[in-house]
């Protein structure tokens, strides 16, 4: 049975640097094809799509905020780790990771376990 | 970057009806579509992939068709447990996902 559960603070002040952990078991994130992804939902908004980084550690950014996020593994821990710099207000969302693996063909993924999410508020 | 819209935003139908929601992308995304179903305060849960072919476990009610730009998720017999929000997402390039349609009660 695949899990994952978020992890990190609930309240973080602007200007801050935003670290949240996945801690998931049920799978291996040194398997072939296997990701971790990680999306947002702003309160009563729809999903946003973040980052995933694959099995052989490479990794993907949205467009719009890939100079604030970085992830990274720890394959021993099953651990999957996002930051994100300089956080604004407008960060403020429940931040969910999920399970995905690798579409032959395509350079994008879904979905299809995902965490319970953690909500993250930005504000001083 | 490919952008992905919905209609309607808000869907207003009873137990038993059948349901359509629409999901449009600004390019052609082939076949790399999936649906989402959000309840308030949980996760996503995965219904449909590659545009058509449901997650395991998810009831035969539901169905996703389409290619190319335009697709539907259709819910051939809504049920009380139906009522939520539901998302599109591409995968043809990254990652996108639609704005959403809630689906409530009429």
């Amino acid at each position: 049975q695949i899990t994952l559960k978020e992890s990190g603070p609930t309240l973080v002040k602007p200007t801050q640097t935003l670290t949240l952990t996945c801690t998931f078991s049920g799978f291996s994130l040194s398997t072939s094809g296997v990701g971790v992804g990680w999306i947002r939902q702003p309160p009563g908004k729809a999903l946003e799509w973040l980052a995933l980084i694959y099995w052989d550690d490479d990794k993907r950014y949205s467009p719009s905020l890939k100079s604030r996020l970085t992830v990274t593994k720890d394959t021993s821990k099953n651990q999957v780790v996002l930051t994100m710099t300089n956080v604004d207000p407008v960060d403020t969302a429940t931040y969910y990771c999920a399970h995905s693996f690798m579409v032959r063909g395509v350079i994008g993924w879904y979905f299809d376990l995902w965490g319970r999410g953690t909500l993250v508020t930005v504000s001083s | 970057d490919i952008q992905m819209t919905q209609s309607p935003s808000t869907l207003s139908a009873s137990v038993g009806d059948r349901v359509t929601i629409t999901c449009r992308a600004s390019q052609s995304i082939s076949s790399w579509l999936a649906w989402y179903q959000q309840k308030p305060g949980k996760a996503p849960k995965l219904l449909i992939y590659k545009a058509s072919s449901l997650d395991s476990g998810v009831p035969s009610r539901f169905s996703g068709s389409g290619s190319g730009t335009q697709f539907t998720l259709t819910i051939s017999s809504l049920q009380p447990d139906d009522f939520a929000t539901y998302y599109c997402q591409q995968y043809n390039s990254y990652s996108t996902f639609g704005p959403g349609t809630k689906v409530d009660i009429k």
